[in-house]
């Protein structure tokens, strides 16, 4: 079965600097998906960042990006220039192309942002 | 696009009564997702749907769960009877199909609560 792992519930960092939040996963599949996703304290889930496992170039969106390393099975994300509103929990899910459709996410890491 | 939408946003029961919550998919999409999310266990995956079929039902945690999609927009999550373990917040998500990226596109949430 595939696993996700979250190895830091809580994290913070200073606004405007750069923090990364850590995800490793477990998996036999060759072929899958790998998502950040924000959980605001508003609840309402929004995906953050999306790499497919056959490409090697690290995905990016704007402040965010993630470092992949598939032999590793692991899958970090960075936030630059973190702003206020970055602050909410943050998801690592993963998806096999297999199996597509279901997801599995780790146990969330709670970002705080200081002013 | 009006995104997924939840009713209600807050439910508040006695043990032993029934709840039904309830999600509209965002339009075009055909798989669509129950999760549970409470601080103990985490997000967990409790059925999906692909094209208003049930494909996986392995995560509804017992017989006084149940799960329809009558069709294409509409879908519901029932308790009966509810207990109060039962208390946490019901996400609804939906996906476009079993092909593609499976990016989950989530609702507000349905937070219950059982006395």
């Amino acid at each position: 079965a595939q696993t996700v792992t979250q190895s830091q519930p809580e994290m913070s960092v200073q606004e405007a600097e750069t923090v990364t939040l850590s995800c490793t996963y477990d998996t036999s599949e060759s072929d899958y998906y790998l998502f950040w996703y924000k959980q605001p304290p508003s609840r309402q889930m929004i995906l953050v960042i999306r790499q497919e496992a056959y490409k090697q170039q690290n995905a990016t969106e704007n402040r965010f990006s993630v470092n992949f390393q598939k032999a590793a099975k692991s899958f970090s994300l960075k936030i630059s220039d973190s702003q206020l509103g970055d602050a909410a929990m943050y998801f690592c899910a993963y998806r096999a192309n297999t199996n597509a459709g279901k997801s599995t996410f780790g146990d969330g890491t709670t970002l705080t942002v200081k002013p | 696009d009006a995104g997924v939408i939840q009713s209600p946003r807050h439910e508040v029961t006695e043990m032993g009564q029934e709840v039904t919550l309830r999600c509209k998919p965002i339009s075009g999409h055909n798989s669509l997702f129950w999760y549970r999310q409470t601080m103990m266990r985490g997000l967990e995956l409790l059925i999906y749907f692909n094209n208003n079929v049930p494909i996986d039902d392995s995560g509804m945690p017992e017989d006084r769960f149940s799960a329809k999609m009558p069709n294409a927009s509409f879908s519901t999550l029932k308790i009966q009877p509810s207990e109060p373990r039962d208390s946490a917040v019901y996400f609804c998500a939906s996906s476009h199909g079993l092909l593609g990226t499976g990016e989950l596109f989530f609702g507000e949430g349905s937070r219950l609560t059982v006395l």
